[in-house]
C-alpha cells in the first residue's frame, strides 16, 4: 500500500550548518516527490519537487536526492537559518492524477 | 497573486454539533483540494474538486462530512455530526496549469477546528 514517512521526527541544528531531512517510501508508481515547509499557524508551503526519473534537483540553498533502489528521497538545506525552523513533509505523487500522499513530518529547530 | 483564503482560522465547538469551513482558492485554479491534519501528522486528502466536479472522495467520511464547490471557485466543507476525533486544521489547496507544474498545490492557513 501507499506509505511515505519519515525516520526522524526532530532534527537540532546549528545555525550556519547544513540540515538532512530523510524520508522513505514505499510506492513505485509515484512519479513526482515533492518537499514542504510548513510554520506554526500556516499551511504547507512547496520547497522543492523531483520526477522520479532524476536523482538529484538543486534549489537555492536546498538540494533534493532521490535514491529509487532503497526508496529513500532526502532533502538538504545549506547554511540552516533560523527562517528555516519549522516542519517539513515529503509528499508523493501518483503517476495519474494529482493526489499527494504526505509523510509524517520532521521539526527542524535551528538553534542560535 | 492573492493565495488560497480560508475562514474561519479557529472553530470550537461540542461534539454532534455541525460546523462548516470556506474556501477561496487563486484565481483561475480549476483543481481545489480539501485536506485533514491531525496534530503532528501529514495532511491527509478529505476530497478534490476539478472546477465543480468531484475527482477523488475515497478519503471523506461521506456518513458526516460533505464539500461542494458549486461554482466551479469558492468550496465549503461542512462535518455534522462533528466528533471528537474531528479535531484536526482543515486546509484548503489549489493548483492550476500557472506556477512550476499543474500538480503544485498552493495551500491556505488552514482552519484549526477544536472538538469538546
Amino acid at each position: 500500500g501507499e506509505n511515505v514517512g519519515l525516520h526522524l521526527p526532530t532534527l537540532s541544528v546549528q545555525e550556519g550548518d547544513n540540515s538532512i531531512i530523510n524520508c522513505a517510501y514505499s510506492n513505485s508508481a509515484s512519479d513526482y516527490f515533492i518537499w514542504y515547509k510548513q510554520e506554526s499557524g500556516k499551511g504547507p508551503q512547496f520547497i522543492i519537487d523531483i520526477r522520479s526519473n532524476m536523482d538529484k534537483r538543486q534549489g537555492q540553498r536546498v538540494t533534493v536526492l532521490l535514491n529509487k533502489t532503497v526508496k529513500h528521497l532526502s532533502l538538504q538545506i545549506a547554511a540552516t537559518q533560523p527562517g528555516d525552523s519549522a516542519v517539513y513533509f515529503c509528499a508523493e505523487k501518483k503517476a495519474a492524477g494529482n493526489k499527494l500522499t504526505f509523510g509524517g513530518g520532521t521539526r527542524v529547530l535551528v538553534k542560535p | 497573486e492573492a493565495g488560497v483564503a480560508q475562514s474561519p482560522r479557529y472553530k470550537i465547538i461540542e461534539k454532534r454539533q455541525s460546523v462548516a469551513f470556506w474556501c477561496n482558492p487563486i484565481s483561475g485554479h480549476a483543481t481545489l483540494y480539501w485536506y485533514q491534519q491531525i496534530l503532528g501528522q501529514g495532511p491527509k486528502l478529505l476530497i478534490q474538486f476539478q472546477n465543480n466536479g468531484v475527482v477523488d472522495d475515497s478519503q471523506l467520511p461521506k456518513d458526516r462530512f460533505s464539500a461542494e464547490r458549486l461554482k466551479g471557485v469558492d468550496s465549503t466543507l461542512k462535518i455534522q455530526p462533528a466528533k471528537l476525533e474531528d479535531s484536526a486544521v482543515y486546509l484548503c489547496a489549489s493548483s492550476g496549469l500557472a506556477g512550476r507544474g499543474p500538480y503544485e498545490q498552493y495551500f491556505g492557513p488552514g482552519t484549526r477546528l477544536t472538538v469538546t
